[in-house]
């Protein structure tokens, strides 16, 4: 089946780190830009990195630039977010996401949830 | 605030059609999407490149555009289109991207 799974979310202290995982399975996850996207508790989407296929060009928001770090392993078909000085405002659910033509997401996975407190 | 406008909610009877509006800058540079999120649900894409529609969306969903405002349209809608609708597209000049701020829409 072709899904994405997110994992790597919990609970973590301000000031804290936290890295996530998505696993994509049953595509040619190498062809694909990638991003996250983040939906705090009541609020709306929130675009928050995009990567290439080969890792090499990477884009964030504003909020999340100096602090978050995106990355991939095409080998393992995998998808990272490396999260640093975390703070209560990213408290959210993260998913990840397949882009098509590096430009809508075409496949979600089903999120998992960072809580900063 | 968002780059991209939208009404925060919508409301219809089951048969109506809903419209639910997003207004940007970019977008007459730029292509809309939309996607629907159910609660409790990732988003699912309902309406990509403006106007085209992914297997299994059902008819009653269309897109169109004019100027800096595109039209979510759902023609007829039944209680299961309950949810949140938020349009997306891509900066000018990179390849970021910004989500409105979403549309409840209330089908009853």
């Amino acid at each position: 089946e072709v899904q994405l799974v997110e994992s790597g979310g919990g609970p973590v202290q301000p000031g804290g780190s936290r890295r996530l995982s998505c696993v994509a399975s049953d595509f040619t996850f190498s062809h694909f830009w990638m991003t996250w996207v983040r939906q705090s508790p009541g609020k709306g989407l929130e675009w928050v990195a995009n990567i290439n296929q080969a890792g090499g060009e990477a884009n964030y928001a504003d909020s999340v630039k100096g602090r978050f770090t995106i990355s991939r392993d095409n080998t393992k078909s995998s998808l990272f977010l490396e999260m640093n000085s975390l703070r209560a405002e990213d408290t959210a659910v993260y998913y990840c996401g397949r882009l098509q033509k590096a430009a809508h997401i075409d496949l979600w996975g089903q999120g998992t949830l960072v809580t900063v407190s | 605030s968002h780059e991209l406008t939208q009404p925060p909610s919508v409301s219809v009877s089951p048969g109506q059609t809903a419209r639910i509006t997003c207004s940007g800058d970019a977008l007459p540079q730029k292509f809309a999407y939309w996607y629907q999120q159910r609660s409790g649900q990732a988003p699912v894409l309902v309406i990509f490149e403006g106007y085209k529609r992914p297997s299994g969306i059902p008819e009653r969903f269309s897109g169109s555009a004019s100027g800096t405002v595109a039209t979510l349209t759902i023609a007829g809608a039944q209680v299961e289109d309950e949810g949140d609708y938020y349009c997306y597209t891509t900066r000018s000049g990179s390849n970021s991207g910004v989500f409105g701020g979403g549309t409840k829409l209330t089908v009853l």
